[in-house]
């Protein structure tokens, strides 16, 4: 079973615009998030995270929202730029933090100019 | 500072065949993961080596194996290889504590069984 699930597989904006990526857990137990961004012939580099203490993380254009009720959160880029296009994958760890993470699917985001 | 070498970057092999990827970490990693990247299923966890020794595990079979040297480098090694098992095989590294934005990955084997 999918523990952590990006229920939108593509995306399109347009330049300049906001981005918003979801994600969903089941999970309860999991305590850190992090989004990671892939380029087509390159391995997915890390983009934020966000610990299950805050509710909010920002980091020039990008911020992550957690909403632990919910077990949703949300990566926003603003203002989106072409070179954003890549493949956003969502992760998850449980409260080791010697536990694998656990990737949703991914979402194919396109940033129209 | 090199960043996670995956060697080889393209594989093409057939059915029933095996089949050995190497990763290199960056210098100072001690932690080696190792992932499957499908179009249907996205990034799944193979397993994960510390010190030479197999830390954490995925559900993945028993043709799926691994190991790792102690200079870090880490090997996987699929057997009787299935149609299914093409993918993108992807190597992360981190330092032992490493919480996710520790992991560098690398940019992958992509595996073709025909």
């Amino acid at each position: 079973d999918q523990q952590v699930k990006q229920n939108s597989p593509s995306l399109s904006v347009q330049e300049g615009r906001i981005s918003i990526l979801n994600c969903d857990y089941t999970n309860s137990m999991f305590d850190y998030f992090l989004w990671y961004k892939k380029y087509p012939a390159e391995g997915p580099t890390f983009l934020i995270s966000i610990s299950s203490i805050k509710d909010k993380n920002e980091d020039g254009r990008f911020t992550v929202f957690l909403n632990k009720s919910a077990k949703h959160l949300s990566l926003h880029i603003v203002p989106s730029q072409p070179g954003d296009s890549a493949v956003y994958f969502c992760a998850a760890s449980l409260i080791s933090g010697n536990t694998p993470l656990v990737f949703g699917k991914g979402t194919r985001l396109s940033v129209i100019a | 500072k090199a960043g996670v070498t995956q060697t080889p970057r393209y594989l093409i092999k057939t059915r029933g065949q095996q089949v050995t990827l190497s990763c290199s970490p960056i210098s100072g990693h001690r932690s080696v993961s190792w992932y499957q990247q499908t179009p249907g299923q996205g990034l799944q966890f193979l397993f994960e080596y510390f010190s030479e020794t197999q830390r954490n595990k995925g559900n993945f079979p028993g043709r799926f194996s691994g190991r790792q040297f102690s200079n870090s480098r880490s090997e996987m090694n699929v057997s009787t290889l299935e149609l299914g098992d093409s993918a993108l095989y992807l190597c992360a590294s981190s330092l032992p504590s490493g919480r996710g934005e520790g992991q560098y990955f690398g940019p992958g084997t992509r595996l073709t069984v025909t």
